[in-house]
């Protein structure tokens, strides 16, 4: 079993959809959970981070912790073609490595 | 901007042939990343400089060395590229500074790298 497991997708929606991306884990020691963005051909780009349980939200971004059911989630509002994009997860136990997901690949068409 | 650069970014090389992939960070992190990412997987780490001390991961094959002159620049040697080895290869770069920020990695746009 993968530390972190990530739907690989794709996942396509109509514009103004509400898109919701997930991965579960293993590893109760997570502390430090993060979503990269990457668009093709770029590195990943890092939209949101959250310590422990509890929500946070960044404009149409909502990231959501659930330590209990080692399950995290994030939202995006009102997506947009821009959006499209493949979105890693990635988790520390507050050491300076990463576990990342294997990345949603998301479209979104107008 | 302070950022991470990486240069090239596409790499052609040819079975066998060495091939260097250089990263550049205007951050001043001290802790710098080498990362191989394959098509739709997760980035996979070959290893990590704290500083000038570095930090190989076991499964990375000895064909992959790493070089770091100072601060801002590291660089990824394949000494013998194989067919195997064509995949994107991405620099990453934190800050030990506090235990929120040695969690957060920044990337540079990566270095595709094709092997004929």
């Amino acid at each position: 079993q993968k530390e972190v497991e990530q739907d690989p997708g794709p996942l396509s929606v109509p514009e103004g959809a509400i898109v919701s991306l997930n991965c579960t884990y293993s590893n109760s020691a997570f502390q430090y959970f993060m979503w990269y963005r990457q668009y093709s051909r770029k590195g990943p780009e890092l939209l949101m981070y959250t310590y422990s349980s509890g929500n946070k939200e960044d404009g149409r971004f909502t990231a959501q912790v659930d330590k209990s059911s080692k399950y995290i989630s994030l939202f995006i509002r009102d997506s947009q073609p821009s959006d499209s994009a493949t979105y890693l997860c990635a988790m520390s136990p507050n050491t300076d490595k990463l576990i990342f997901g294997t990345g949603t690949r998301l479209q979104v068409f107008p | 901007d302070a950022m991470v650069i990486q240069n090239p970014r596409y790499q052609v090389t040819q079975f066998g042939k060495p091939v260097t992939l250089s990263c550049s960070q205007t951050l001043n992190h001290n802790v710098m990343y080498w990362y191989q990412q394959k098509s739709s997987q997760a980035p996979k780490l070959l290893f990590h400089y704290y500083d000038k001390d570095f930090n190989n991961e076991a499964d990375t094959p000895d064909n992959f060395q790493s070089r770091r002159p100072n601060t801002s620049f590291c660089f990824l040697d394949i000494r013998s590229p194989g067919l195997g080895d064509a995949a994107m290869y991405l620099c990453a770069t934190s800050s030990p500074r506090d235990n929120v920020a040695k969690n957060i990695q920044y990337f540079g746009a990566g270095t595709r790298l094709s092997v004929l």
